[in-house]
């Protein structure tokens, strides 16, 4: 069974350029969560999407991030425009319709300069 | 505040050497605690899930306690191959399904 899968793997950007992160969740998964690691910091949640509704997003930080899933498969997480503190790691995972445990994927590394 | 914390911060060990590591949470309506294994430049991977104090899981040289206010994992006879980062986090309330995370606890095993 594949796992969740994050592209790209690492993306270095300028300062008030824009970034579009993909996770393609494992088949069948209905729950899909974005978290981000910020240097030195722990994991916090961003967003939940149920299929393709936003369920919880409350960790989103502002504006200037736009989370969608459109037909409930795939997701994208897209930064307009890109700050310095927007660096970290962005993680997705998923879960299956009434499952609690959440299956990571590789994450996203994000640079911005 | 709903916080996670976990301690020690880092710990090295010597291969065999048995030792604990700690999580503390202060959340109210607990739903679940959740260990996971992270390795560098990936993802983190699920290691257990705890629902209710007194519980326990195991799974080869691990095991994870949980009671009211804190967890325990348990490593038995480590070896190099267990070094890695393990992450803490709670799921509570009724209306969501987000996981607060600790920091985690940097694991060393030496041979």
């Amino acid at each position: 069974e594949a796992g969740v899968t994050q592209f790209p793997s690492h993306s270095v950007i300028e300062k008030g350029q824009t970034v579009t992160l993909r996770c393609d969740p494992i088949s069948g998964h209905d729950n899909l969560y974005w978290y981000r690691r910020v240097m030195g910091k722990e994991i916090k949640f961003l967003l939940h999407f149920v299929k393709e509704s936003k369920q919880d997003e409350s960790g989103m930080p502002n504006n200037r991030f736009l989370a969608e899933r459109t037909g409930g498969t795939y997701s994208t997480l897209k930064v307009q425009p890109a700050e310095l503190e927007d660096s970290g790691v962005y993680f997705c995972a998923s879960s299956p319709p009434r499952g609690s445990r959440q299956f990571f994927g590789p994450g996203t590394r994000l640079t911005v300069l | 505040e709903d916080q996670v914390t976990q301690s020690p911060e880092a710990l090295r060990l010597q291969e065999g050497e048995s030792s604990s590591l700690n999580c503390s949470y202060t959340v109210s309506g607990l739903r679940g605690l959740f260990w996971y294994r992270q390795d560098p430049g990936k993802g983190p991977e699920f290691l257990f899930t705890l629902y209710s104090a007194g519980e326990e899981k195991e799974k080869e040289r691990l095991k994870a306690t949980l009671t009211k206010k804190e967890s325990f994992l348990h490593i038995t006879a480590p070896k190099p191959e267990d070094s890695a980062t393990y992450l803490c986090a709670v799921q509570y309330g009724g209306a969501t399904n987000k996981l607060i995370f600790g920091t985690g606890t940097l694991l060393a095993v030496q041979p």
